[in-house]
């Protein structure tokens, strides 16, 4: 049971936009820490995708952005394409006993 | 370039110890904080401990504390994670990733991560 709730799944078609949720509490998202994004590729390590609810790193394309409201953050995949099928992972500060870091459950996205 | 390397994993009893490496490079290693973060093939992430850039402090997932030691040599630009009393809900692929931050700051997200090793704790 993760600390921060995710889809399993989302798909889409080619060039279309799909969004993953990610819904916290408030002792996480709800406490105003920022939410990040890794991608998974299947085999490989997570990659940094957005920072800091909806700042990417140099080199992540324009088409992966990120918000933050309330509880809950997502993560937008805009002009999607084949090579975006993977894992995704959301993430946060959790200022509970339990740890400090928390994840989401991953969501699978599978381009159709 | 940056990169993080790890090694140390294997097969290993219940019960016994074993001790992951990740051997820096590419950046200014006594700058950042580092963390160790695990995932169970198959399932998702687990974030196991931190260490200040600086080895004075270190932090834990409740449930690894006191059988995990996270800790640093600086001169050798390698983490370490010491695992003892291992169970088999600790197998799992281990990777070493870099904070974000810098210095005394950490950002609790990691920008870097190594490969993984795989630790399989099993009789």
């Amino acid at each position: 049971q993760s600390v921060l709730t995710q889809p399993p799944s989302v798909s889409g078609a080619p060039g279309q936009r799909v969004t993953i949720s990610c819904t916290g509490s408030s002792s996480n998202i709800g406490a105003g820490y920022d939410v990040h994004w890794y991608q998974q590729l299947p085999g490989t390590a997570p990659k940094l995708l957005i920072y800091g609810n909806n700042n990417r790193p140099s080199g992540v394309p324009d088409r992966f952005s990120g918000s933050k409201s309330g509880t809950s953050a997502s993560l937008a995949i805009t002009g999607l394409q084949a090579e975006d099928e993977a894992d995704y992972y959301c993430q946060s500060y959790d200022n509970s006993l339990s740890g400090f870091v928390v994840f989401g459950g991953g969501t699978k996205l599978t381009v159709l | 370039q940056v990169q993080l390397v790890e090694s140390g994993g294997g097969v290993v009893q219940p019960g016994r110890s074993l001790r992951l490496s990740c051997a820096a490079s590419g950046f200014t290693f006594s700058n950042y904080g580092m963390h160790w973060v695990r995932q169970v093939p198959g399932k998702g992430l687990e974030w196991v401990a931190v260490i200040w850039f600086d080895g004075s402090n270190q932090f834990y997932v409740d449930s690894m504390k006191g059988r995990f030691t996270i800790s640093r040599d600086n001169s050798k630009n390698t983490l370490y994670l010491q695992m003892n009393s291992l169970r088999a809900e600790d197998t799992a692929v281990y990777f070493c990733a870099r904070d974000r931050g810098f210095g005394e700051l950490l950002r609790y997200n990691f920008d870097y991560w190594g490969q993984g090793t795989l630790v399989t704790v099993s009789s």
